[in-house]
């Protein structure tokens, strides 16, 4: 069955630095998405990315945060000068049509 | 009030048991609605997705929409240890942009004992 692929599966960062998150969504899909999910609370919305640009972004995706679809398979989310709150598991997500089909997620620790 | 509500549990029940798992919503713009799984430290799994009123089956599970009530529902019939999880409830609005963002509920942690 096809997958959606996240890597690294964890990373530890100290703060102010920059990360790159990446995802291979699967091949057919047209949507792209990040989600993050902070220890214990609700999975919530970031981004979403079709057609080569952003659709819809919430009030956590800020001027710190990007998403790029470079090759037409990888899909990146990049923290510029990530922050202590950062810390959360980030699960990439793709769809053609119907439910989304999730990755496993990078769990993001920031130092 | 929260867009999505979802008692987080824990439940606990045998195996064997039908279990029933809730949400409640109050934008009466969603219209897609969808049941994940997820196990610890992994991604949701999709389990089902419905759009309109009423039951929809696959297998073991029932998924149910009250669009009037704002209320769905998640049946597990003869539930197994390996039902064993966290339960999430998502649902999205009709997007122009095509995009259906999901609203998430907290979920609701699962334990069937064997």
């Amino acid at each position: 069955e096809p997958e959606v692929t996240q890597t690294p599966s964890h990373q530890v960062t100290q703060m102010g630095q920059e990360v790159i998150l990446r995802c291979v969504p699967i091949s057919n899909h047209l949507y792209f998405y990040w989600y993050r999910q902070i220890l214990g609370q609700k999975v919530e919305f970031l981004v979403s990315f079709y057609n080569n640009e952003i659709s819809e972004k919430s009030e956590i995706f800020d001027d710190q945060f990007s998403v790029e679809r470079p090759d037409g398979s990888n899909f990146t989310l990049k923290i510029r000068s990530t922050k202590l709150e950062d810390s959360a598991m980030y699960f990439c997500a793709s769809r053609l049509q119907g439910g989304y089909t999730f990755g496993s997620g990078t769990r993001l620790t920031v130092v | 009030q929260k867009e999505v509500e979802q008692d987080p549990g824990p439940l606990s029940v045998p195996e064997g048991a039908i279990v029933s798992l809730n949400c409640t919503y109050s934008n009466s713009a969603f219209q897609y609605f969808m049941w994940y799984r997820q196990y610890s430290r992994k991604g949701p799994e999709l389990l089902m997705y419905t759009y309109s009123s009423g039951n929809k089956e696959d297998g073991r599970f029932t998924a149910q929409v009250d669009k009037s009530s704002k209320y769905i529902s998640l049946f597990i019939r003869d539930s197994q240890p390996s039902d064993s999880a966290t339960y999430l409830c998502a649902m999205s609005p009709f997007s122009g942009a095509g995009s259906y963002q999901l609203t998430f509920g907290k979920g609701t942690k699962l334990s069937v004992i064997p």
